[in-house]
C-alpha cells in the first residue's frame, strides 16, 4: 500500500541523549515536512524538503536536525540542543512544495524525555 | 508570517447537531484545505477548496471558500460520535502550508 510510515510509534529518550524519528513514504512525492504538536495545540513546522538533498528552517528548527539523502526518506533528530521535546511528532509529504498541493500525513511518533 | 485563526477552539454537542466552525486569515489563500485528526493519529484530508466562493461537499460535510479569499467555513451536519476529533484548517504559505489552530469537536450520545 502507498503511504506514509513513521517509526518508531512510541519512543523514550532520556536527557542529554539524541533520538531519531524515521519517516519513509512510497508516494513517490518531492516534498516531505516535519510537524510537531503539543498536547492541545496545533502543528507547527520544524523542517521541510522541496528535493532531495536539500531543506529548509521551519518555525521551530532549533534543536532538531534533518537530512535528505533519498527521496523516499526524512529522518527527523531531536538532538539534546531541544529544550522541550515532548510531543507528537508528525511528518507528512506532497507532490511538490509549492502552494495549492495538499499533504499526507503520517500516522505520528510520541517522543517522551524520561 | 501568516496566521490561521480556527474558531471555535471546542466544541461540546450532542450526536445529531449540525456543526459550523470558521477558519480566518490575515492574508489572501488561494487555497483551502481542511483536515481532521482523530487522537493519536496523523490528521486526514477531508476537503481542498480551490477558489472564491466555492462550496464543495464530501458526505455530511461542507466547505467553502470565502470571497474575500482570507477565511473558510466548515460544517458538519448530523454529527455522529465518530465525528469527534481535531479539525485543522490549513492554507499555502509561499512553498509550505501552514495550519490553524485546530477546532476541538466532542460529541455525546
Amino acid at each position: 500500500d502507498g503511504g506514509i510510515t513513521q517509526s518508531p510509534k512510541y519512543l523514550f529518550r532520556k536527557e542529554g541523549q539524541n533520538v531519531t524519528l524515521s519517516c519513509e513514504q512510497n508516494l513517490n512525492h518531492d516534498a516531505m515536512y516535519w510537524y510537531r504538536q503539543d498536547p492541545g495545540q496545533g502543528l507547527r513546522l520544524i523542517y521541510y524538503s522541496q528535493i532531495v538533498n536539500d531543506f529548509q528552517k521551519g518555525d521551530i528548527a532549533e534543536g532538531y536536525s534533518v537530512s535528505r539523502e533519498k527521496k523516499e526518506s526524512f529522518p527527523l533528530t531531536v538532538t539534546s540542543a531541544q529544550k522541550n521535546p515532548t510531543a507528537f511528532y508528525l511528518c507528512a509529504s506532497s507532490i511538490a512544495g509549492y502552494s495549492g498541493n495538499t499533504i499526507y500525513f503520517g500516522e505520528g511518533s510520541w517522543l517522551t524525555v524520561v | 508570517g501568516q496566521q490561521l485563526n480556527q474558531s471555535p477552539q471546542s466544541m461540546f454537542i450532542q450526536e445529531g447537531e449540525d456543526v459550523s466552525m470558521n477558519c480566518t486569515s490575515s492574508s489572501i489563500f488561494n487555497t483551502w484545505l481542511w483536515y481532521k485528526q482523530d487522537p493519536g493519529e496523523g490528521p486526514v484530508l477531508l476537503i481542498a477548496l480551490y477558489k472564491a466562493g466555492e462550496l464543495t461537499s464530501n458526505g455530511r460535510l461542507t466547505a467553502q471558500f470565502g470571497i474575500t479569499r482570507k477565511d473558510s467555513f466548515l460544517n458538519i451536519s448530523a454529527s455522529i460520535p465518530s465525528d469527534v476529533g481535531i479539525y485543522f484548517c490549513a492554507g499555502p504559505d509561499t512553498d509550505k502550508l501552514i495550519f490553524g489552530t485546530g477546532t476541538r469537536l466532542q460529541v455525546f450520545p
